[in-house]
């Protein structure tokens, strides 16, 4: 059975600070998904991972996927106040379309 | 496109009531899913259809949960009779094949 852990689960940073959230996953998958959520607001797709390597960036947003290890991270470069929000790390089993939500992390960025 | 459109964006009711949530995919998406999310355990799939047809509904709590999709355009989620614990934020998303998943809105439902 596929489960999605990330860590941690909660992080308040000072603005111009870099970071990283982690995500492993505990059995193969055949896709990582990155998502962010504002308080009251819906799921907004960031990356999709397809390989081992991958690595996407966007803005101060870099995520990487190491399918050996298991371990997906969202890197967080140089922090601005705007990218406070939870954000959520979900695998895809090779076997149907169900995707396995990590809990999420809410990032808190301090100006 | 205008995205996947869900309605009511809220709803408060009385428990015992039955509840329709809506759900309107992107154009050309074939598969469609319900989840739901709440503090104490997160985002739960409920269901997710493939060509209007149910494939998992392994996620549905109970009896009191249905879901249907008539057409490629539309899918409702229908709570009967709603219960307090079903106080949660439902979500709507699509997919194409080997693309992105795109959430709705949400529904906030309160049952009190």
């Amino acid at each position: 059975e596929l489960k999605v852990e990330q860590n941690p689960l909660f992080l308040s940073m000072q603005e111009g600070k870099n970071y990283t959230i982690y995500c492993n996953y505990s059995t193969t998958s055949d896709r990582l998904y990155w998502y962010r959520q504002d308080p009251g607001k819906s799921l907004e797709s960031l990356f999709v991972l397809l390989s081992n390597g991958a690595v996407k960036q966007e803005g101060r947003l870099m995520a990487s996927l190491d399918t050996k290890a298991r371990l997906s991270t969202l890197h967080i470069t140089a922090a601005v106040h705007d990218l406070s929000a939870t954000y959520f790390c979900a695998a895809q089993p090779y076997s149907n379309y169900q995707l396995i939500w990590g809990a999420g992390t809410k990032l808190i960025i301090k100006p | 496109d205008a995205g996947v459109i869900q309605s009511p964006r809220h709803e408060v009711t009385e428990m015992g009531q039955e509840v329709t949530l809506r759900c309107k995919p992107i154009s050309g998406h074939d598969y469609l899913f319900w989840y739901r999310q709440t503090m104490m355990r997160g985002l739960e799939l409920l269901i997710y259809f493939n060509n209007n047809v149910p494939i998992d509904d392994s996620g549905m709590p109970e009896d009191r949960f249905s879901a249907k999709m008539p057409n490629a355009s539309f899918s409702t989620l229908k709570i009967q009779p709603s219960e307090p614990r079903d106080s949660a934020v439902y979500f709507c998303a699509s997919r194409q094949d080997d693309a992105v998943y795109t959430f709705g809105s949400g529904t906030r439902l309160t049952v009190v």
